[in-house]
């Protein structure tokens, strides 16, 4: 089955830019969606398509994918952003939604 | 704007059937370009995809959870179900609905606020 690999916490200042990785094999071929999880609330649909954003979704979350990493970049990051994040596939040989371990970001 | 809202019981004996119900407002689950589906979180872990159903009622399961999973739909009341039977401890989790976008390379862009379930004696 198909694996997505995300790193387990990351830390950044306020104000500076988070990059939360996603590594899966060859995973440019696939489309990656990203959400956010603040405690106790439902995730959120942050980025789909690998770099598309929803209405709603400030210009500060965006979203990159080449080679076996794709990337969520939240720049300006401020306190309201500490969430788990998790990105996802649907990786057509499996036919069913994947889903990375999720980062925990925190703001400094 | 859909709203998904899960309901059923909080806690669940061992050995016994786990059934949520997901009822679904402002969109209808007879729509074709939606998958509709369980999540669930185990306390302190990711999300884990359950499984879905299409308005024609075919359903896709997590292979590890499909022996023991069912998943309906009833389009007269927009609602649509999940039943997981014989249930343990490890089955204790934050169980939500949400909706999948079908087309293309498919996402979740709806959820539901979750329900805690807890399977204890």
């Amino acid at each position: 089955s198909y694996v997505l690999t995300q790193p387990p916490s990351l830390s950044v200042t306020q104000g500076q830019t988070a990059r939360i990785t996603c590594g899966g094999n060859d995973i440019r071929s696939e489309s990656v969606h990203w959400y956010q999880q603040r405690p106790g609330q439902a995730p959120v649909l942050v980025v789909h398509d690998d770099s598309d954003r929803p209405s709603g979704i400030p210009e500060r979350f965006s979203g990159s994918n080449s080679g076996n990493m794709a990337t969520l970049t939240i720049s300006r990051v401020e306190a309201g952003d500490e969430a788990d994040y998790y990105c996802q596939v649907w990786h057509d040989y499996s036919d069913h939604p994947v889903f990375g371990g999720g980062t925990t970001l925190t703001v400094l | 704007q859909v709203q998904l809202q899960e309901s059923g019981p909080g806690l669940v004996k061992p050995s016994q059937t786990l059934s949520l119900t997901c009822t679904v407002s402002g969109d209808s689950i007879s729509s074709a370009a939606y998958y509709w589906s369980w999540v669930r979180q185990r306390p302190g872990k990711g999300l884990e995809w359950i499984g879905h159903i299409y308005h024609s009622g075919t359903t896709f399961y997590n292979p590890s959870l499909k022996s023991r999973l069912n998943i309906s739909l009833d389009a007269s009341k927009n609602q649509f179900s999940l039943n997981l039977a014989s249930v343990t401890a490890a089955d204790t989790a934050v169980y939500s609905c949400a909706r999948i976008f079908a087309y293309g390379q498919a996402y979740f862009d709806s959820w539901g606020q979750g329900t805690l379930v807890t399977v204890s004696s």
